[in-house]
């Protein structure tokens, strides 16, 4: 099974700071299966990134997808108070599906 | 709008099967892949299983001896069994579909979740 590390585990920031957020695979990773998700208290998951780079649907222009082989990013330019929240990598390919263990963004 | 809403089995007792129920409104459930995540503790987000409307299946290959996922096109819903369930399986489950997105799939749309806790 395909691991994701995400980095840091915690990343404290003020709104209109920059937000970089890791992932590595533990082995290559297709581009096209590899997406971002966002997580508020008592919500479900929200995907934001699918593809490695495409923002889903109603997803603000500020949050990037980059990356391929083992190393992805999430960027965050500009980051707004309804932004602080858990953000999570995930993989799949044609038997397994695999979450990171997930960053979270906090003031 | 598409709304998934999943069944409160609340508490199981350890060795117990549990059973949930995701029922789809807005939209048919045929046409489409369907699957079911968890978030527990121990593990964090967790996929547990995904099933196209007409019945094929994949399982995660970590629970794959305990798990059960069916559909049921009439009713518009689908539905999970765990079996020998432990603390460990303690947690939050979502349903969601899963669709097509160019050369992707992806988790569109999400219910809630709803918190099962494995105690006696």
């Amino acid at each position: 099974e395909i691991v994701l590390t995400q980095s840091p585990g915690t990343l404290s920031l003020s709104p209109g700071e920059r937000a970089t957020l890791s992932c590595r695979a533990s082995q290559s990773v297709n581009t096209n299966y590899f997406d971002w998700y966002q997580q508020k208290p008592g919500q479900a998951p929200r995907l934001l990134i699918y593809g490695s780079s495409i923002r889903a649907t109603g997803v603000p222009d500020r949050f990037s997808g980059s990356g391929s082989g083992t190393d992805f990013t999430l960027t965050i330019s500009r980051l707004e108070p309804e932004d602080f929240a858990v953000y999570y990598c995930e993989r799949y390919d044609s038997s397994s599906l695999s979450f990171g263990g997930g960053t979270k963004v906090e003031i | 709008q598409l709304q998934l809403h999943e069944s409160r089995p609340g508490l199981v007792k350890p060795s117990e099967t549990l059973s949930l129920t995701c029922s789809v409104s807005g939209g048919s459930i045929s046409g489409y892949y369907w699957g079911w995540i968890r978030q527990t503790p121990g593990a964090g987000l967790e996929w547990i299983a995904t099933m196209l409307y007409s019945g094929t299946t994949y399982y995660n290959p970590s629970l794959k001896s305990r798990v059960t996922i069916s559909v049921d096109t009439s009713n518009n819903q689908f539905s999970l069994k765990l079996t020998s369930v432990t603390a460990a399986d303690t947690g939050v489950y979502y349903c969601a579909r899963r669709r097509q997105a160019g050369s992707s799939w992806i988790f569109d749309y999400w219910g809630q979740g709803t918190l099962v806790t494995v105690s006696s």
